[in-house]
């Protein structure tokens, strides 16, 4: 059963960066594409981007400047990474894997931006 | 940008039939995703390609998708399906997700 696991602070300053790691178990990372969703606390959820494990990735255009999706296939991991959060990057992040829809999920790791 | 539009909720009582409906400009020509959200869970995809079901789904548990209305359908409801339930679909043009703002399911 594949098993996935977000992990990373849960607090980050305004301006900064926020970095989460998202690790495979019960699988390999390479043949799948691998996924990053966030959940605001109103609910609403928005997909942040994907890569491949050749490493491809896409983002959403909304975020693109700001986000950047890494693989490291030896840990059998993924990471995300966004620039310069403000308040309103305050959400629930989901690793996820697919490319069209997601099969498996993370549990997820709230992150807060505040000072 | 593409926009699916679902009730914010929908109430029903157990033993009936809920539908959720997910609305979008010709979603009929798209494949749509149902996930299943329960209070502090990651949620749970229950419909893929707008009607097959994951395994371990239950068969009360169908989707369909026709025009520009997609539509998930939970018949003999449960308690246990009291959740928010989200649709989503793959934009080929963008090569994204969208999603909707999720419908909150009440078992009265």
């Amino acid at each position: 059963q594949v098993q996935l696991q977000e992990s990373g602070p849960g607090l980050v300053k305004p301006s900064e960066t926020l970095s989460l790691t998202c690790t495979v178990s019960g699988g390999s990372i390479r043949s799948h594409y691998w996924t990053w969703i966030r959940q605001f606390p109103g609910k609403g959820l928005e997909w942040i981007g994907y890569i491949y494990y050749g490493g491809a990735t896409n983002y959403n255009p909304s975020l693109k400047s700001r986000v950047a999706i890494s693989i490291d296939t030896s840990k059998n991991q993924f990471s995300l990474k966004v620039t310069s959060v403000t308040a309103a990057d305050t959400a629930v992040y989901y690793c996820a894997r697919g490319r069209y829809s997601g099969n498996y999920w993370g549990q997820g790791t709230l992150v807060t931006v505040s000072s | 940008s593409y926009v699916l539009t679902q009730p914010p909720s929908v109430s029903v009582a157990p033993g009936q039939t809920a539908t959720i409906s997910c609305g979008g400009n010709n979603i009929g020509s798209k494949s749509v995703n149902w996930y299943q959200q329960k209070p502090g869970q990651a949620p749970v995809l229950v419909v893929s390609d707008d009607s097959d079901r994951p395994s371990g789904i239950p068969e009360r548990i169908s989707g369909s998708n026709s025009g520009n209305t997609a539509t998930l359908t939970i018949s003999r409801v449960e308690a246990g399906d009291e959740a928010d339930y989200f649709c989503q679909v793959w934009n080929s043009r963008s090569d994204h997700w969208v999603f909707g703002g999720g419908t909150k399911l009440t078992v009265l």
